[in-house]
């Protein structure tokens, strides 16, 4: 099976510019999430989707940042505009409601905004 | 608010002996489920164990144990017999258990090295 998937591997990009990550989740899961890991603060949750609902987006962290999830097999995390301080490793992980409760994660897009 | 604590940022240990990892947690939820990830370089996040709070039984998964102190609010990870390929940056985390599908809370994580 394939796990999740994410797109880019590696962006960098000039501060002020658009940034626009991507993921494809395992099929058959209903719930997706993106979180962000920087050195100084962790792993921290920006939001999470069920049945590609928002569910919570308290992690994200101002107006610049959006997510989206049309449907159960695709979805975004725009960046506009960037800044230097985004800079970080933005993973996307699934899992189905109802089962062990383990996330799979996909293997990161690391950004560096200049 | 759920909190995960990791107050270990580096240890080591040499090859083949035995290594205890620390994590404490912060809930007033009484079910959940608590697992350890394991990240190595290639910043691929692995699951190494899981553990339901229900079940009073440690869970172990090959060289990988747990020491779960429900009442504590612990849950350790002994790694046993440590291999290189055990190198990695160790998260705990945390997740309610229910109908809804909540999200993981993970610790700040432990720098895990492995000497020959």
């Amino acid at each position: 099976d394939a796990g999740v998937i994410q797109s880019p591997r590696h962006e960098v990009t000039e501060m002020g510019q658009e940034v626009t990550l991507r993921c494809k989740p395992i099929s058959g899961h209903n719930s997706l999430f993106w979180y962000r890991q920087t050195m100084m603060r962790g792993l921290e949750l920006l939001i999470y989707f069920n049945n590609n609902v928002p569910i919570d987006d308290s992690g994200m962290p101002e107006d610049r940042f959006s997510a989206k999830m049309p449907n159960a097999s695709f979805s975004t995390l725009k960046i506009q505009p960037s800044e230097p301080r985004d800079s970080a490793v933005y993973f996307c992980a699934s899992n189905r409601q109802g089962d062990t409760g383990e996330l799979f994660f996909g293997e990161g897009s690391r950004l560096t905004v200049l | 608010a759920q909190t995960v604590t990791q107050s270990q940022p580096e240890m080591s240990v040499q090859e083949a002996e035995t290594v205890t990892l620390s994590c404490t947690y912060d809930t007033s939820e009484s079910d959940y489920y608590l697992f350890w990830y394991k990240q190595p370089p290639s910043r691929q996040m692995i699951l190494v164990i899981r553990q339901e709070a229900y079940k009073q039984q440690n869970a172990t998964e090959n060289r990988f144990s747990v020491n779960f102190q429900k009442a504590a609010k612990s849950f350790s990870l002994k790694i046993s017999d440590s291999q290189l390929g055990d190198a990695a940056m160790y998260f705990c985390a945390y997740r309610r258990s229910g109908g809804s599908n909540y999200k993981l809370t993970f610790g700040k994580g432990t720098l895990l090295t492995v000497n020959p």
